[in-house]
């Protein structure tokens, strides 16, 4: 069966550059979040997107950005990285209204930021 | 706001002993309770949920009910395996698991043969 689909699964960059995270959600899967899960950490909510619209926002940095397109893929925009930004970003995604209700993750993406 | 605590780890165990790793949680309402696993270097794999309060949810020999007198989720097993050796995460979600995810801090399990 499909999942999740995340690239890169391992980025490394340099302070103050960007990143750009993508996530393929399943197919007829309409909504997505993003979670960053820092070494040792619980996964912490970033954003969210229903139907390509911002649906719920977390602790999120303005650095950060993100949108879901008109295929349903997202994108994590990541501006002037800094070290603290180093963690596993997951992206997860469900169907809006269906019967398994439960969100499914990716395998993540691993930045590093030196 | 809504939270979830579990046991701290990390958890050591013989093969064939019995797991039980507690979880509670704070939510207004009645939240959807998830247990999930990761195994290292992995993603978050869904173990077993409940909807709502009573139910059960089970998987691959885990099993955690959904006690909401004493809004507890707590996942046992009866016989653990070298390969249950993973990351654990007990979680809610409000609006019938709609909304996003409030995870615990993790429960770090490991069982040697």
């Amino acid at each position: 069966a499909a999942g999740v689909i995340q690239s890169p699964r391992h980025l490394i960059k340099e302070k103050r550059e960007t990143a750009t995270l993508k996530c393929y959600p399943i197919p007829r899967h309409d909504t997505v979040y993003w979670y960053q899960q820092g070494p040792g950490q619980d996964p912490q909510f970033l954003i969210s997107f229903y139907e390509k619209m911002q649906s719920d926002k977390g602790s999120i940095p303005d650095r950060f950005s993100a949108q879901q397109f008109s295929d349903y893929h997202s994108e994590l925009n990541m501006s002037s990285l800094e070290l603290g930004d180093s963690a596993l970003y997951f992206c997860a995604s469900r169907r809006e209204g269906g019967m398994n209700t439960e969100a499914f993750f990716g395998q993540g993406t691993r930045l590093t930021v030196v | 706001g809504d939270s979830v605590t579990q046991m701290e780890g990390p958890v050591t165990l013989s093969e064939e002993a019995f797991l039980t790793i507690n979880c509670t949680y704070t939510a207004t309402g009645y939240p959807s309770l998830f247990w999930y696993v990761q195994y290292p270097g992995e993603g978050l794999q869904l173990l077993l949920k409940a909807t709502k309060a009573d139910d059960k949810g089970s998987n691959k020999g885990f099993e955690a009910t959904y006690r909401k007198e004493t809004t507890s989720f707590h996942l046992e097993k009866g016989s653990v395996q070298v390969s249950d050796s993973a990351v654990y995460f007990c979680a809610l979600s409000r609006q019938g698991g709609s909304e996003k995810l409030v995870f615990g801090k993790g429960t770090k399990l490991t069982v040697n043969p």
